[in-house]
């Protein structure tokens, strides 16, 4: 059972434009959400992340948007470039009986036309 | 410099023989977790470790081992490896109570 969804396998997006990357999720015990960004052969590294106690968080280009009673969080890019062209994963952790997991989604592949 | 080292980053195997990846940290980190990832799975996690030998499964532990001996160290042992275990593998690591992980930058498994 997936509990973190990426419905969206690609995206593509003029330069200069805004991107929205999508994200579902299931487990209402999930207390934090993030997003990481992953070139070919590299690992993936962390981009911005949101508390489940807020519904907002900007970092420059990035802002992240959590809708609770939606299940859903989105990442926009305002304006998006070329070198944002990359697989962007959503991950959702939970916080339990002393440790915690983190949960991917498959990923959406962006790609940011010049 | 901060990071997760990871050897080695390719590796080709035959069935059944057994092997080591190793995982490195040097930022003091208590959580280390294992991945695999493959097409159109996304990122699934094998085994992760809150502090020194503290060691539990994860998603997919099926075929492997990890140990916690050492805070920085974590390493992923394949018993008897197969062709199914095929796949990009990474190790990461983060603070306890965040989920901001720092990854590795991967090891390529073939097993043949």
């Amino acid at each position: 059972d997936q509990q973190v969804k990426q419905n969206s396998p690609s995206l593509s997006v003029q330069e200069g434009r805004i991107s929205i990357l999508n994200c579902d999720y299931t487990n209402s015990m999930f207390d934090y959400f993030l997003w990481y960004k992953k070139y070919p052969a590299e690992g993936p590294t962390f981009l911005i992340s949101i508390s489940s106690i807020k519904d907002k968080n900007e970092d420059g280009r990035f802002t992240v948007f959590l809708n609770k009673s939606a299940k859903h969080l989105s990442l926009h890019i305002v304006p998006s470039q070329p070198g944002d062209s990359a697989v962007y994963f959503c991950a959702a952790r939970y916080s339990g009986a002393g440790s915690y997991q983190l949960t991917f989604g498959k990923g959406t592949k962006l790609s940011v036309i010049p | 410099e901060a990071q997760v080292t990871q050897n080695p980053r390719y590796l080709i195997t035959v069935t059944g023989k057994k092997l080591t990846v190793t995982c490195s940290q040097n930022m003091n980190h208590e959580y280390m977790s294992w991945y695999r990832q493959d097409p159109g799975l996304g990122l699934r996690q094998i085994y992760y470790s809150m502090n020194v030998e503290v060691t539990d499964k994860g998603d997919v532990p099926e075929g492997y081992k990890v140990s916690r001996k050492e805070k920085r160290n974590f390493p992923l042992i394949l018993e008897s490896p197969s062709p199914n275990q095929t796949s990009l593998y990474f190790c990461a690591s983060s603070s306890a109570g965040t989920g901001k992980a720092f990854f590795g930058q991967g090891t390529r498994l073939t097993v043949v």
